[in-house]
């Protein structure tokens, strides 16, 4: 059963806490993307990576950082140095970034809370 | 300027109506255009693309003007499970990060009884 996985649905943490998001992909793709969502507003990009070992910032980076050493992972660390890191955070794959014509896939999704 | 700006919702309709949804995006270089549907507190997932010759798919047809970068969204004969939130999703240029999709704040639909 293909499919993008994340875990924990739900996540609880103290401010000051770094905390780790996984996201695993079984759809053999290239690409995977870490988005996070806020209530009314649109997906924004913050690391994506369009192949093993390399990854590149999207538009809302700091405080966050990634990893990419295995095709089917594409970890995402929330650092203490975001400012406001509650959100919904979605992890997207896609065959590549580069086609036109190739959708994205999201898993479904870790809501994250920091009190 | 948001670089994909979609109608302000909520739209209400009851059921059987028909409701459209509209798009623009200001990059003229975007290369691929998509709806996405998200259901509350879920992800988003690919409703269909959208092409320049215009694509239907069973009650859905979408629509694209590159000349005005605008998109639309048709629902036919509304059903009380079209209910969710409609994202208006462009595929940008590959220079710009890879080609990143850029989204839409999303347009919320209620269809009622």
């Amino acid at each position: 059963d293909g499919g993008i996985t994340q875990s924990p649905k739900y996540l609880f943490r103290k401010e000051g806490q770094n905390v780790t998001l996984s996201c695993e992909q079984n759809l053999n793709h290239d690409a995977m993307y870490w988005y996070r969502q806020d209530p009314g507003q649109g997906l924004r990009l913050i690391y994506y990576s369009q192949i093993v070992n390399d990854f590149q910032k999207g538009d809302i980076a700091e405080g966050y950082s990634v990893s990419r050493e295995k095709k089917e992972s594409f970890p995402l660390t929330v650092t203490s140095a975001q400012k406001n890191p509650t959100a919904f955070y979605l992890c997207a794959s896609s065959e590549t970034t580069g086609a036109s014509s190739y959708e994205q896939y999201f898993g479904p999704g870790t809501r994250l809370t920091v009190t | 300027r948001k670089e994909v700006e979609q109608d302000p919702g909520p739209f209400n309709v009851p059921e059987g109506a028909t409701v459209a949804f509209n798009c623009t995006y200001s990059n003229s270089a975007s290369q691929s255009f998509f709806w996405y549907r998200q259901d509350c507190r879920k992800e988003p997932k690919l409703l269909m693309s959208v092409y320049s010759s215009g694509n239907e798919d069973g009650r859905f047809t979408a629509q694209l003007n590159r000349a005005s970068q605008y998109i639309s969204l048709l629902i036919r004969d509304s059903k009380l499970s079209d209910s969710a939130t409609y994202l208006c999703v462009v595929k940008g240029p590959f220079y710009n990060q890879g080609g990143k999709l850029i989204f839409g704040q999303g347009t919320e639909l209620s269809v009622k009884p």
